[in-house]
């Protein structure tokens, strides 16, 4: 079965330190990727995406992403981080042919940032 | 404004009594799915449909029932509710061709006691 693994499941920073989350995901041929973030108390957001082109991907918020199809990861970044990105980060792939639009979900990074 | 309306937003029931959990959303999508998020799990698929009429298990579909009878509403029906079904749940709906990104709705806690 396809999945996708997310290295950290707790992540713990002090504001204006960088941020790096490992996402991987198993084999399944031409994939589409996606970080969704969730805060606390909402509903999941999409914080970026990755169909083709440029591996390089910037979302909102200053994050950005990197797809390597060659370790079949697609890490999350951002350069400085600051006490609101405090949240629940969530990988997900599609993979082609997969269930009509169905994602499937990583099992979710908790991130607190300390002020 | 684009959204997806879930409803209720909080629940607390007993073991058995038949509840319904609505969702519409007003983008005209054609593509509406259930997930259930429980801690250190992520969130799981319960059921899709890929239109109206049409639906399909996701992977974890036992004790719910769903239906799409018109293109904007997608209920999660729970007919005899168990306390592990306690959980928050989400909505979420995309266009046909949006290679997987998906809109959610704000969430529904369920408590089954």
């Amino acid at each position: 079965a396809q999945s996708v693994s997310q290295h950290n499941h707790h992540v713990i920073l002090s504001e204006a330190a960088s941020l790096e989350l490992g996402c991987n995901y198993s084999y399944g041929g031409t994939v589409n990727l996606f970080w969704y973030v969730q805060y606390p108390g909402q509903h999941l957001q999409l914080l970026l995406k990755y169909f083709s082109g440029d591996p390089l991907v910037k979302g909102i918020k200053g994050f950005e992403a990197e797809f390597i199809k060659s370790k079949f990861s697609f890490n999350l970044r951002k350069p400085s981080v600051q006490w609101s990105d405090t949240a629940e980060y969530f990988c997900a792939v599609k993979y082609s042919g997969g269930g009509a639009d169905g994602l499937t979900f990583g099992k979710g990074t908790h991130l607190i940032i300390q002020p | 404004e684009a959204q997806v309306t879930q409803n209720p937003r909080y629940l607390i029931t007993v073991t058995g009594k038949k509840l319904t959990v609505t969702c519409s959303q007003n983008m005209n999508h054609e593509y509406m799915s259930w997930y259930r998020q429980d801690p250190g799990l992520g969130l799981r698929q319960i059921y899709y449909s890929m239109n109206v009429e049409v639906t399909d298990k996701g992977d974890v579909p036992e004790g719910y029932k769903v239906s799409r009878k018109e293109k904007r509403n997608f209920p999660l029906i729970l007919e005899s509710p168990s306390p592990n079904q306690t959980s928050l749940y989400f909505c979420a709906s995309s266009p046909g061709t949006s290679k997987g990104e998906l809109f959610f709705g704000e969430g529904s806690r369920l408590t089954v006691l």
